[in-house]
């Protein structure tokens, strides 16, 4: 079966720290991989998807880059932390471009 | 644009009734739909999607939801809500077109159910 592995589970930055949250998915290939922030608890922002290796599609500017370095690892990073950068973030995966969505536990950043 | 409303942002019920959970959508031909479900401080849950056939979807722990092409609706229902049903629940849609298709979420609605 497929799972989805996301850490850490919690961080605690201070403001121009870097950061690097990792999500792996066992048990498929070539998945599609997604970042998603939730703020206040509610509305989900898509930040990146990749649909394969090195391929990265941001959703919106932001100080925040995403990676796919292995089919099935994805990683986000900021070179310089913003205060509004805080929030939960959640990776997830689908097996194609149309299925749903398979979310991580979350990774829940706060930046002081 | 595709879009998805939740129109309301609470839901409470009793304990042993049924429950709705509304979700109405707007997007390019055919949708595919989708219900999630979010404890607190977790990640989402699939719980049951509409990709096209029948138009009662069954899910995931009793939860079934309709598809209502000329409302263009998918509510969330449930005969008999449990207390450890009380969560946060998204819906979603994705145009079901070639390629890559974004998914968008709507904003969610908070179930309490009472006991």
């Amino acid at each position: 079966s497929q799972t989805i592995h996301q850490w850490p589970a919690t961080l605690v930055q201070p403001v121009g720290s870097p950061l690097s949250l990792e999500c792996t998915v066992e048990g498929t290939s070539n998945p599609n991989l997604y970042w998603y922030r939730q703020a206040a608890g509610r509305g989900l922002q898509l930040l990146f998807y990749s649909v394969g290796i090195g391929q990265i599609s941001s959703e919106v500017p932001q100080n925040l880059s995403a990676s796919r370095p292995q089919d099935r690892q994805f990683i986000l990073s900021s070179k310089k932390l913003l205060l509004s950068d805080s929030g939960f973030y959640l990776c997830a995966w689908s097996g194609t471009s149309k299925g749903e969505l398979f979310f991580g536990e979350g990774s829940r950043l706060t930046v002081l | 644009a595709q879009s998805v409303a939740q129109p309301e942002d609470q839901v409470n019920v009793a304990e042993g009734n049924p429950l709705t959970v509304k979700c109405t959508y707007s997007v390019s031909g055919n949708p595919y739909l989708f219900w999630y479900v979010q404890y607190p401080n977790r990640g989402l849950q699939f719980l049951l999607k509409y990709i096209t056939g029948d138009n009662l979807v069954k899910g995931s722990y009793g939860f079934e939801a309709e598809f209502n092409k000329s409302q263009t609706s998918f509510h969330l229902k449930k005969p008999s809500a449990l207390v450890s049903d009380s969560a946060l629940y998204f819906c979603a849609v994705r145009p079901n077109s070639g390629g890559y298709q974004k998914v968008t979420f709507g904003t969610g609605t908070k179930l309490q159910v009472i006991p």
